[in-house]
């Protein structure tokens, strides 16, 4: 069945770049149906949609991100990725890769989730 | 922006008891574009209900959603010793903008 998985560092320096992939195995990630997106979490805190993604290379962004945020994919690989500049300390969480449909946007497929910690 | 606000924040009961979740939204849902999650210790979120109130597939009928406008609820009829987790509930309305509850924390009194 279709699986959703995330990579990327674990650690990133104040003021660099973020940046994480997800895989996107069992499926196509070409599917006319879904938006592929990113949730992200702070460790005890509520949950925060970043942006969604279609495989034409459409976004949405969250404003209270969208300056920092891009997102793109990469059909060859079957994987999306995120990129999020100047981060701080503000910006350790968990990061989640998730699905939700085109129409509806409720997310019905998660990854597992990649805590990313922003710290010298 | 539509905010999305989860009571109570803690609720402590026992296995067996009814659990009664609410999630109150600043502005009132059109076509009731609103969902549940549960989410276990050191798991992410799984999708419970949709539409205000169909389940997601896989997801016992103990779990119900109900309401419209701008009060919804999330309802276990009796908790199972896997359902002590914590709720959020997720609007995804127009504007290409989500945004989720606080959470709701069900825990073993």
């Amino acid at each position: 069945q279709l699986q959703l998985q995330e990579s990327g560092p674990g650690l990133v320096k104040p003021s660099e770049t973020l940046s994480l992939t997800c895989t996107v195995s069992g499926g196509s990630i070409t599917t006319f149906s879904y938006y592929w997106g990113w949730v992200r979490q702070s460790p005890g805190k509520e949950l925060e949609w970043i942006g969604s993604l279609y495989f034409t290379g459409s976004t949405y962004y969250n404003p209270s991100l969208k300056s920092r945020v891009t997102m793109s994919v990469d059909k060859s690989k079957n994987q999306f990725s995120l990129n999020l500049t100047s981060v701080t300390a503000a910006d350790t969480a968990f990061f989640y890769c998730a699905r939700h449909r085109l129409t509806d946007w409720y997310f019905d497929l998660w990854g597992r989730g990649t805590l990313v910690t922003v710290s010298s | 922006e539509i905010v999305l606000t989860q009571s109570p924040g803690i609720l402590s009961l026992s296995p067996g008891e009814r659990a009664t979740l609410s999630c109150r939204t600043s502005q009132s849902v059109t076509s009731n574009q609103l969902a549940w999650y549960q989410q276990r210790p050191g798991q992410a979120p799984r999708l419970l209900v949709h539409g205000a109130s169909t389940r997601a597939t896989g997801i016992p009928d103990r779990f119900s959603g109900s309401g419209s406008g701008t009060d919804f609820r999330l309802t276990i009829s009796r908790l199972e010793p896997e359902d002590f987790a914590v709720y959020y509930c997720q609007h995804y309305g127009g504007s290409a903008l989500l945004t989720f509850g606080g959470g709701a924390k069900v825990e073993i009194k």
